[in-house]
């Protein structure tokens, strides 16, 4: 069965700096992983995607993810953080039967 | 644009009144899901159809149903809804096959128990 764990609910940061959003999944065949964000009272919107072609996955809004197999991780970085990047993130990893498998999330604070 | 389209936005309804959420889409993908979501939670999937073939959740209670009468409209149906029901109703759709599952998702029903 696949799993996915997000370390750390809350994730702070000054703007300008690195943000990094950490995911850890677990698969029993070869993973496709997500990254999801979503605002306030809106839906979640895809913001990068990994279908085993570049381990180094390039995103919206300045986002990257790296795949690296033998950590079994799949991090969300931006190098320069943004007031407008505070937000909720999701990792997920596709599960069996047409389903995503999701991690319980990082709320992402900006500070000024 | 192709899109999921969610409506209401925000619905507020009484305890034990029947209330349907609506869902369309212009995707013409044909897996469309339903997901609850609470607050600072993950989307917890209720179900899911692929085409017209419905799979429900081990887990969802009976007082939730869905209906999709074609591939663009999916409908949520809560026909008892508690004060535990309150919560964001996410709509996602995708394609089938045997690579990646990814889902594109609706702006969301944000509803209100009283």
């Amino acid at each position: 069965a696949q799993s996915v764990t997000q370390l750390g609910s809350h994730v702070s940061v000054s703007e300008g700096a690195l943000v990094l959003l950490r995911c850890n999944y677990s698969s029993s065949v070869p993973p496709y992983l997500f990254w999801y964000v979503q605002y306030p009272n809106q839906g979640l919107q895809l913001l990068l995607k990994y279908t085993s072609a570049a381990t180094l996955v390039k995103g919206i809004n300045g986002f990257e993810a790296e795949f690296k197999k033998s950590e079994t991780s799949f991090h969300l970085t931006k190098p320069s953080a943004h007031m407008s990047d505070a937000a909720e993130y999701f990792c997920a990893v596709s599960g069996t039967g047409n389903k995503l498998v999701f991690g319980a999330g990082t709320i992402l604070r900006v500070k000024s | 644009d192709a899109m999921v389209i969610q409506n209401p936005r925000y619905q507020v309804t009484q305890f034990g009144k029947p209330v349907t959420l609506s869902c369309s889409q212009t995707l013409n993908h044909n897996v469309m899901y339903w997901y609850q979501q609470k607050s600072s939670q993950a989307p917890k999937l209720l179900f899911h159809y692929y085409d017209k073939d419905f799979n429900n959740e081990a887990d969802t209670p009976d007082n939730f149903q869905s209906r999709r009468p074609n591939t663009s409209f999916c409908f949520l149906d809560i026909r008892s809804p508690g004060l535990g029901d309150a919560a964001m109703y996410l709509c996602a759709t995708s394609t089938p096959g045997p690579y990646y599952r990814e889902q594109f998702f609706g702006p969301g029903t944000r509803l209100t128990v009283l």
